[in-house]
């Protein structure tokens, strides 16, 4: 089975404070991806890595950046805390398809807080 | 861009009963992938069921099964002889046919009770 761990599940940060969320996968995925989930907002897409060192802006990627240095490995960084980046932040894993349906495998998730 | 819609907040069934979750999307593509995810109270989000947009067979997995409707750019989910572990967060997600990555696009969720 894929596993795909979170370092935390709850995180508790002081506004402007920088703040790293760890993910790691053990399936040897391209692809990695971070969302973020809000209530009545479904998830939404921050970042995603479709190799090593190579990424992509998602759809709300404004206050956060991401690093991947190594291929199991995918960080996501909010620069300076705010409290509207309080939130669930999913993180998750793909194989890249030539051509067909890899699905994505998420981790459990962090509940982040900023106060 | 593609958008999901996902109309119903809240849906509520007995056990052993159906229930239908509804999923529009919004698309000018011809070939596109469709996916439920399900996440359960505290636990990690876990797929259901997929479907490929040029397949008009559509996609069953025992109880889960989906109503897919090209035309009118539905995809709705039934769930039959519902039981207690089906609770959960119902998501539907589009993917595009090509590109990089397998990026999905969300609709913002149902969430199931189910009732004894």
């Amino acid at each position: 089975d894929v596993k795909v761990t979170q370092s935390s599940r709850y995180l508790v940060k002081r506004t402007g404070e920088k703040v790293f969320l760890e993910c790691v996968q053990d399936m040897d995925h391209e692809n990695m991806f971070w969302y973020r989930q809000d209530p009545g907002l479904g998830l939404r897409l921050i970042y995603f890595s479709y190799d090593v060192k190579m990424k992509e802006k998602g759809d709300i990627p404004e206050g956060y950046s991401v690093s991947r240095e190594k291929k199991e490995r995918f960080s996501l960084i909010l620069e300076s805390a705010s409290t509207n980046q309080t939130s669930m932040y999913l993180c998750a894993s793909s194989l890249e398809p030539i051509r067909g349906l890899q699905p994505q495998h998420f981790g459990d998730g962090t509940r982040l807080s900023i106060l | 861009a593609q958008t999901v819609t996902q109309s119903q907040p809240e849906m509520s069934v007995q056990e052993a009963e159906t229930v239908t979750l509804s999923c529009t999307y919004d698309t000018s593509e011809s070939d596109y992938y469709l996916f439920w995810y399900k996440q359960p109270p505290s636990r990690q989000m876990i797929l259901v069921i997929r479907q490929e947009a040029y397949k008009q067979q559509n996609a069953t997995e025992n109880r889960f099964s989906v109503n897919f409707q090209k035309a009118a750019k539905s995809f709705s989910l039934k769930i039959s002889d519902s039981q207690l572990g089906d609770a959960a967060m119902y998501f539907c997600a589009y993917r595009r046919f090509t590109g990089t990555a397998s990026k999905l696009t969300f609709g913002t969720g149902t969430r199931l009770q189910v009732t004894l």
